[in-house]
């Protein structure tokens, strides 16, 4: 068990919609990543945030936002789902923003987007 | 851009080494890591190897960096029916992780 918490583990849409789904971080830890997982793409960085400000931003799409609380906990929303969201969706956390960065991960999330 | 290439896959038997390669594209990058991911779960780390290093060895594992060719290797001694898996490696400094593709290690008794 990393410490990192996900929620819901799996959900199931359909096209066109818009979901939200939640991350906790290990206790301590100010840096948010999320990464996507699928089978075409394989694991690709999406956006990360450290201490309520967005840091880095990778390959995500207008469709989707994110954003971390003064509690540290994020979110990823995802709207206008296409069947090509499919994938498992990963948050990982990291103590700091420092050279070496270690990132514990999440159990993920599946979506299935019928 | 930065790239990271991974075979695909490794088979090999109980007891014997694993070695899994890995190459890289950004040379700047300061550390370089592996992670295992199990079925239905996240990423672990397993072991990291700082850039002005050549060689790590952390129990089982011997991580192998050659900066020159940016190629890394992981090399697991006594493979166990435990660590089929799949394996990644991964560049980055602060923010993002690239990640190869992944090697699915498939280790026969």
């Amino acid at each position: 068990d990393s410490g990192v918490t996900q929620t819901p583990k799996h959900l199931i849409t359909a096209t066109g919609q818009r979901v939200t789904l939640r991350c906790s971080p290990r206790s301590g830890d100010l840096s948010v990543y999320w990464y996507q997982q699928s089978l075409d793409q394989g694991l690709q960085f999406l956006i990360q945030y450290y201490n309520g400000e967005e840091r880095a931003k990778g390959n995500i799409l207008e469709r989707f936002s994110a954003q971390q609380f003064p509690d540290l906990h994020s979110e990823l929303n995802l709207s206008s789902l296409e069947l090509g969201d499919s994938a498992l969706y990963f948050c990982a956390s990291s103590p700091r923003d420092f050279l070496y960065n270690e990132q514990f991960f999440g159990p993920g999330t599946r979506l299935t987007v019928l | 851009g930065e790239d990271v290439e991974q075979s695909l896959f490794l088979s090999v038997r109980e007891g014997d080494s694993s070695v899994i390669n890995c190459t890289y594209t950004d040379s700047s990058s300061t550390y370089l890591y592996w992670y295992k991911q199990e079925p239905g779960a996240g990423l672990q780390l397993l072991t990291y190897i700082f850039s002005n290093m050549d060689m790590k060895q952390d129990q089982r594992l011997t991580v192998l960096l050659n900066k020159k060719d940016k190629h890394l290797s992981l090399r697991i001694a006594d493979t166990q029916t435990g660590d089929s898996a799949i394996y990644f490696c991964a560049e980055g400094e602060t923010g993002k992780l690239i990640f190869g593709q992944g090697t699915t290690l498939q280790v026969k008794p």
